[in-house]
């Protein structure tokens, strides 16, 4: 059981360059997340989705797009990379909580990505 | 807007003490709060939740909620050096959608 896995671990990008972020989750979860981490800051939520097919914006979506084709996965696609999205990219996944209970959020080990 | 706000610190207090760690969140329908402990370099990990008025207790951590006043604490019994974090507080909304402050920096000096 490993939880949520993201790759890669690091990566440089140049400006303008485009990448995906993967994130796998083996939990059967159907909430997954994408947040950033700037330095010294809270995570931000970038996108979530409810289930395969189903996705939304979070608070900070601009220059970031996804997909949920499945259960376990979710990538996260930078279009055209700007040194502003230089930060650490968590994905995380919960699952739907009976009502009245709570559902806590695990997290992946994180991507580190710097764009010069 | 969905704000989380917590005092960044850093709060500092010795081994042994009491580290009393706090957070406001603006909406009043957020369903569940949770404190989450962050390691430099490291992804967050889960320290308690509430999600209901009062206080829950989980070994050396009491966690309280006043959903009235919009506020949610941590406390730390007996603080370790190893409890030396940043810890995130978190609060969901009716669609399970998680907000999180910016955390606290607790420093625990041996």
């Amino acid at each position: 059981n490993a939880g949520v896995t993201q790759t890669p671990k690091f990566r440089i990008l140049k400006i303008g360059q485009s990448m995906t972020l993967q994130c796998a989750q083996d939990m059967n979860h159907n909430y997954m997340y994408w947040y950033r981490q700037d330095p010294g800051m809270g995570l931000k939520l970038i996108y979530y989705s409810v289930g395969a097919g189903i996705t939304d914006k979070g608070e900070v979506p601009n220059g970031y797009n996804v997909s949920r084709s499945t259960t376990e996965d979710f990538p996260l696609r930078l279009e055209l990379a700007a040194p502003s999205q230089t930060s650490v990219y968590f994905c995380a996944s919960s699952y739907s909580p009976p009502q009245g209970m709570y559902t806590e959020a695990f997290f992946g080990q994180g991507t580190r990505l710097t764009v010069v | 807007q969905k704000e989380v706000e917590q005092n960044s610190g850093p709060l500092s207090v010795p081994e042994g003490a009491i580290a009393s760690l706090n957070c406001t969140y603006s909406d009043r329908g957020s369903q569940s709060f949770f404190w989450y402990r962050q390691y430099s370099g490291k992804s967050p990990e889960l320290i308690m939740f509430i999600y209901s008025n009062g206080d829950k207790e989980d070994g050396r951590f009491t966690a309280q909620l006043n959903k009235a006043s919009q506020y949610v604490s941590l406390l730390i019994r007996d603080s370790q050096p190893s409890d030396s974090a940043t810890y995130l507080c978190a609060a969901t909304d009716n669609f399970n959608k998680f907000y999180f402050g910016s955390g606290t920096k607790l420093n625990v000096k041996p």
